[in-house]
């Protein structure tokens, strides 16, 4: 089992839409969990964290479930600035390290 | 935010040149340096770990012989990729990390394509 896996996409929306990405991750001791964003020959680039509580930034809402092993991404009303390569991301407990997930591709169409 | 750059963008040289790419975080100073690579569509793998003063830590599998790494500030790390060869064809990113009261976040370098014919 790959230590995090995304759905493959590329998801295909129209704008407006409201898209959700899941993600299930390998190792139970993570401790630390993110969303980054990587646009097309791009440096990946932080989204947001999420915590155990769930947290909301504007359109974007992050879930995570520790007992099923699992983290979502929802964008509410999609924008065409929207497209991009969603890239869930863990790190084990006490190490700075992260491991990235495939990504997975959104499109955003008018 | 924190800023950090790589230089060069991009490299497109002859096998057997060995290539070295700079990474500093131009506005705070780094806990940690972390160089990636992504090939196309695939996923940024991490291929070492570094700390200043001291030695790169490698991911398995990554030849610390051809890929060196010097870590000679808590602004500057940099990667040498020795007689490349095309199989060495990829992105390479570098991130520096800072350490905070809610935890350690990386902010990445925008990333260094190298092309070797």
């Amino acid at each position: 089992r790959k230590e995090v896996e995304q759905d493959p996409g590329p998801f295909n929306v129209p704008e407006g839409a409201t898209v959700a990405f899941n993600c299930t991750y390998s190792n139970s001791a993570s401790q630390s969990f993110f969303w980054y964003r990587q646009d097309c020959r791009k440096e990946p680039k932080l989204l947001m964290s999420v915590y155990s509580s769930g947290n909301e930034d504007g359109r974007f809402t992050a879930q995570l479930n520790r007992a099923s092993q699992y983290i979502s991404l929802l964008i509410r009303d999609s924008k065409l600035s929207d497209s991009a390569t969603y890239l869930c991301v863990v790190s084990p407990p006490g190490y700075s390290t992260l491991t990235f997930g495939k990504g997975t591709m959104l499109l955003v169409s008018p | 935010g924190a800023v950090v750059s790589q230089h060069p963008s991009w490299v497109i040289c002859k096998s057997g040149t060995s290539v070295k790419i700079e990474c500093r975080s131009l506005d705070f100073q780094a806990t940690t340096m972390f160089w990636y690579r992504q090939f196309p569509k695939q996923s940024l793998m991490l291929m070492a770990t570094s700390n200043e003063g001291s030695k790169a830590t490698y991911e398995q599998g990554v030849e610390k012989d051809k890929f060196l790494i010097n870590h000679a500030s808590l602004t500057l790390s940099t990667l040498t990729v020795t007689s490349a060869h095309p199989e060495d064809s990829s992105f390479y990113i570098c991130s520096a990390s800072i350490r905070s009261q809610i935890g350690e976040t990386q902010y990445f370098g925008p990333g260094t394509r190298l092309l070797v014919l």
